[in-house]
C-alpha cells in the first residue's frame, strides 16, 4: 500500500513564526501536492511538484513556499505564519495524473 | 478553468433511504473524475475514478455514474457507517492537478 506520511498531526505557532511541513511518500511517485482545507470552502491547491526540485503554483500560492529536494519528500514552508493561515493541510501524491491520488492524514495547524 | 460544484451540501438519510449525491462540473478534456470519501480528522480516501461518459462503478452500497456534464454518486441502504464527506474531483488537459468540489456531508441516522 502507498503510504504518505505526514510530520505533524496538530501544530501551534505564534504569528510571525516560520513553519515548516514536511510530507514523504514511499512509491516514487512524481507528483506530490499540497493543499489546504478549510469549512465551507473545501480543498484548495497550494503548491504542487511533477519532479525533484520542480515546482508549480496552485490556487493559493500566497503565504508559502515548498521545497522538493528529494523525489520522496516535499516540505511545505510558512515564512511568517499568520492567523489567516491556520488551517488542515493535506499532502497527496499522484503516479501518472489519471489514477488514484493519495492522502496524508492531515496537520492540523493553529496560528495564534 | 476547470469547475466542481457538488450538490446538496449536507444529506441527512434515515438508515436504509437511498439517495444521490451529484457532481456537476465543467473541464477541457476529461481525464478522469474521482470521489473520495473523507472522514472526521482524516484525509481523503479514493473510491472511483470514471473516465468517460457512460461509465459505472460500483462498490458495496456505492455506484458511481458519469455523464458529460455531472456524476452522481449513488448510496442504496446506507448505514450509519457510511457517513462522512464525499468530494468529487476532476483532471483536464494537461493540468497534472486535480480541481476539488467543496464535498457533500452525509449523516445516516440508525
Amino acid at each position: 500500500d502507498v503510504k504518505v506520511t505526514q510530520s505533524s498531526r496538530y501544530l501551534v505557532k505564534r504569528t510571525g513564526e516560520k513553519v515548516f511541513l514536511e510530507c514523504v511518500q514511499d512509491m516514487d511517485h512524481e507528483n506530490m501536492f499540497w493543499y489546504r482545507q478549510d469549512p465551507g470552502l473545501g480543498l484548495r491547491l497550494i503548491y504542487f511538484s511533477y519532479d525533484v526540485k520542480m515546482k508549480e503554483k496552485g490556487d493559493i500560492p500566497e503565504g508559502y513556499s515548498v521545497s522538493r529536494e528529494k523525489k520522496e519528500r516535499f516540505s511545505l514552508i510558512l515564512e511568517s505564519a499568520s492567523t489567516n493561515q491556520t488551517s488542515m493541510y493535506l499532502c497527496a501524491t499522484w503516479d501518472r495524473g489519471d489514477g488514484e491520488l493519495f492522502f496524508g492524514e492531515g496537520s492540523r495547524l493553529t496560528v495564534l | 478553468e476547470d469547475q466542481v460544484t457538488q450538490s446538496p451540501e449536507a444529506l441527512r438519510l434515515q438508515e436504509g433511504e437511498s439517495s444521490s449525491l451529484n457532481c456537476s462540473y465543467t473541464v477541457s478534456g476529461l481525464r478522469g473524475l474521482f470521489w473520495y470519501r473523507q472522514d472526521p480528522g482524516k484525509g481523503p480516501e479514493f473510491l472511483f475514478t470514471l473516465y468517460s461518459a457512460g461509465e459505472e462503478k460500483e462498490k458495496e452500497r456505492l455506484k458511481a455514474t458519469l455523464t458529460k456534464k455531472e456524476s452522481f454518486l449513488h448510496i442504496t441502504a446506507p448505514k450509519p457507517e457510511d457517513s462522512a464527506t464525499y468530494l468529487c474531483a476532476v483532471s483536464g488537459g494537461a493540468n497534472s492537478k486535480l480541481t476539488f468540489g467543496k464535498g457533500i456531508t452525509l449523516s445516516v441516522r440508525p
